[in-house]
């Protein structure tokens, strides 16, 4: 069964700290994809990145950077020189595609950033 | 930027009242989906919809639960007889041949 696990409830950093949030899921398929979200104290929820289970390059957007691994299931994101604006929870998803592309989710890490 | 958009943002209802939440997807897009999330928890995923009809539920979505997608345009959650563990807030989401997938930004469902 899939499965996503964020082990870090909450994170507390002081600004311009890089942090790295962990994801670890199980899937029995090959072909799946993962997903990160922040949820904003305003609720929404903003897509920040998919990736497919054939693409293990690691990404960088701006501050943001993401390392797959699937030698230990793993999809990290790492924000570097923190801003008080990352402060939100950020979720972690898996998809095993088929039919209807269902995202199963973490429990979410809350990321607070002091200034 | 095409977004998801949900009306009400926020609805209070007394137990046993029917809700309906309304929902405009991406224009483009082709799959549809609603998801909750109870105060303080995960995502939890609700039910999928591809080719006018439901193509996936949970064990949440019972028969308590319907979606609707009238006009081609509207994306509809129906919860007939609102109970108190119902509050929560209500995601419609939209995916796209890119495969992404975008929320709106929610609908919060109090039952009194």
């Amino acid at each position: 069964a899939q499965k996503v696990t964020q082990a870090q409830t909450e994170i507390s950093v002081v600004e311009k700290e890089d942090v790295t949030l962990d994801c670890v899921y199980e899937t029995r398929d090959t072909t799946y994809y993962l997903f990160w979200y922040k949820q904003p104290p305003s609720g929404e929820l903003v897509f920040l990145i998919r990736r497919n289970s054939f693409d293990e390059q690691n990404e960088i957007s701006g501050r943001y950077s993401w390392n797959f691994q699937k030698s230990t299931s793993s999809f990290n994101f790492t924000i570097t020189a923190s801003q008080v604006v990352d402060s939100a929870v950020y979720f972690c998803a898996l998809s095993e595609g088929g039919a209807t592309n269902k995202l199963i989710f973490g429990t979410g890490t809350l990321l607070a950033v002091q200034p | 930027e095409p977004e998801v958009t949900q009306t009400p943002s926020h609805q209070v209802t007394q137990m046993g009242q029917e809700v309906i939440l309304r929902c405009v997807p991406i224009s483009n897009h082709l799959y549809f989906y609603w998801y909750r999330q109870i105060l303080g928890q995960k995502v939890e995923f609700l039910v999928s919809f591809y080719n006018n009809e439901i193509s996936e539920k949970s064990e949440i979505f019972d028969d308590q639960f319907s979606v609707e997608r009238p006009d081609g345009s509207n994306f509809t959650l129906k919860i007939r007889s609102t109970k108190l563990e119902d509050s929560a807030m209500y995601f419609c989401a939209s995916m796209g041949v890119t495969g992404e997938l975008f929320f709106g930004e929610g609908s919060r469902l109090t039952v009194l």
